[in-house]
């Protein structure tokens, strides 16, 4: 079975920091572009972050961009974002997504909240 | 960055209905639209790339169409578990375009 497996959200303070983890199995994992979507309750999905196949290139949206990090194990199946000076408005729900032109398979999600 | 906006944002309907839901992007992506469904509580579900083409597992009462800057996804025949949420996506490798639109919340009539 293809799955995508998030982990590593909770409630973390503004200006802290989070990592989170993505497990991926049932697929080649290093064929494909992974990337990290987000969504508030209630709104549209925010794309995040990509990173190609082996992990050369990495791409952020602007809202991001310079506090966060995306990068990928291909040896453990794994990929990872490490999220710096977190603002209220960063609280989401995470998801890890497989690019196969298109986000095809999508993980079940993994909650941040930023709070003080 | 092209903004994609959708209409209608909500939509009453019943089983049976057939119904079109439109998103028009803010200037041309060719065909590169997606669409999901997404329920509550749950990550959204591909059911349309590259505009027209059904992803696999995906019902063919579900079809897309369009190109440019203006696209639809119709249900030919609603059935109760497509009373959902519908997002499209423009999906753009380079320059890296990734956006979605507001949403359609599909509810029973």
């Amino acid at each position: 079975e293809v799955r995508l497996v998030e982990s590593g959200g909770g409630l973390v303070q503004p200006g802290g920091s989070l990592r989170l983890s993505c497990e991926a199995s049932g697929f080649t994992f290093i064929s494909y572009w992974m990337h990290w979507v987000r969504q508030t309750p209630g709104k549209g999905p925010e794309w995040v972050s990509r990173i190609n196949s082996d992990g050369s290139m990495t791409t952020y949206a602007d809202s991001v961009k310079g506090r966060f990090i995306i990068s990928r194990d291909n040896g453990k199946n794994t990929m990872d974002l490490q999220m710096n000076s977190l603002r209220a408005e960063d609280t989401a729900v995470y998801y890890c997504v497989r690019d196969n032109d298109a986000f095809d398979i999508w993980g079940q999600g993994t909650m941040v909240a930023v709070s003080s | 960055a092209i903004q994609l906006t959708q209409s209608p944002s909500s939509l009453s309907a019943s089983v049976g209905d057939r119904i079109t839901i439109t998103c028009r992007a803010s200037e041309g992506i060719s065909r590169a639209l997606a669409w999901y469904q997404q329920r509550p509580g749950k990550a959204p579900r591909l059911l349309i790339y590259d505009a027209s083409n059904l992803e696999i597992g995906v019902p063919a009462r579900f079809s897309g169409s369009g190109s440019g800057t203006d696209f639809t996804l119709t249900i030919s025949s609603l059935q109760p578990e497509d009373f959902a949420t519908y997002y499209c996506q423009q999906f753009n490798t380079y320059p890296p375009g990734y956006s979605f639109g507001q949403g359609t919340k599909l509810e029973i009539k």
